[in-house]
């Protein structure tokens, strides 16, 4: 079973910085089946990223990710004050298996 | 748009079993590039995926709960289906019915409400 790795576990940041997630996976992933969400108290997790890189739709451009292998990154270029939230990335294993991280907190400096 | 929405009990005694519906609406259950699953969080914790069904009826259980999880689709309701047996405590969470992508790029697009479930007596 492979095992998702998020750090830092809180990261504070104030509103226009550049945030920097990470997600390190305990062996190798395929980038096809790398997947970030954000997910706001009280709310359902929404997709941000699929494909490793990919943003969903209506996803703003400020949100990119990159990585391969068993390291992957999540960063939000100039932070919003909606951005904080926590991050949740998320893998499939042999068939529809799911894992995820243990999330990040993004919180406000 | 497609939606999806849980229902069920939202109190369940310990050694019961938990049963939730979800039911799926604005698209067909029965699309071969879709598995449909649960994933539950306990409060103020992270996400767990509990299991995953297609609509043929084939399953993937996480193996942690295995021995206590069916999950079950009825393809004319649109509909797929969470018992998870002999429930304690540790049960306790918000359960999310969910449409995973399953052909490249993979990934759970969309996303029930939620549901809380607590378990007490």
């Amino acid at each position: 079973e492979i095992v998702l790795t998020q750090s830092p576990g809180t990261l504070s940041l104030s509103p226009g910085e550049r945030a920097t997630l990470s997600c390190r996976a305990s062996q190798s992933v395929s980038s096809s089946y790398l997947a970030w969400y954000q997910q706001k108290p009280g709310q359902a997790p929404r997709l941000l990223i699929y494909g490793a890189s990919s943003r969903a739709t209506g996803i703003p451009d400020r949100f990119s990710g990159s990585g391969s292998g068993t390291d992957f990154t999540l960063t939000i270029s100039r932070l919003e004050p909606e951005d904080f939230a926590v991050y949740y990335c998320q893998q499939y294993g042999s068939s529809p298996r799911v894992t995820f991280g243990q999330g990040t907190r993004l919180e406000i400096k | 748009q497609l939606q999806l929405q849980e229902s069920g009990p939202g109190l369940v005694k310990p050694s019961e079993t938990l049963s939730l519906t979800c039911t799926v609406s604005g698209g067909s259950i029965s699309s071969s590039s879709y598995y449909w699953g649960w994933i539950r969080q306990p409060p103020g914790k992270g996400l767990e995926w509990i299991g995953s069904i297609y609509y043929s009826g084939s399953t993937y259980y996480n193996p942690s709960l295995k021995s206590r999880v069916t999950i079950s689709v009825d393809t004319s309701k649109n509909q797929f289906s969470l018992k998870l047996s002999s429930v304690t405590a540790a049960d306790t969470a918000v359960y999310y019915c969910a449409r995973l992508r399953v052909v490249v790029p993979a990934a759970i697009d969309y996303w029930g409400q939620g549901t809380l479930v607590t378990v007490s007596s």
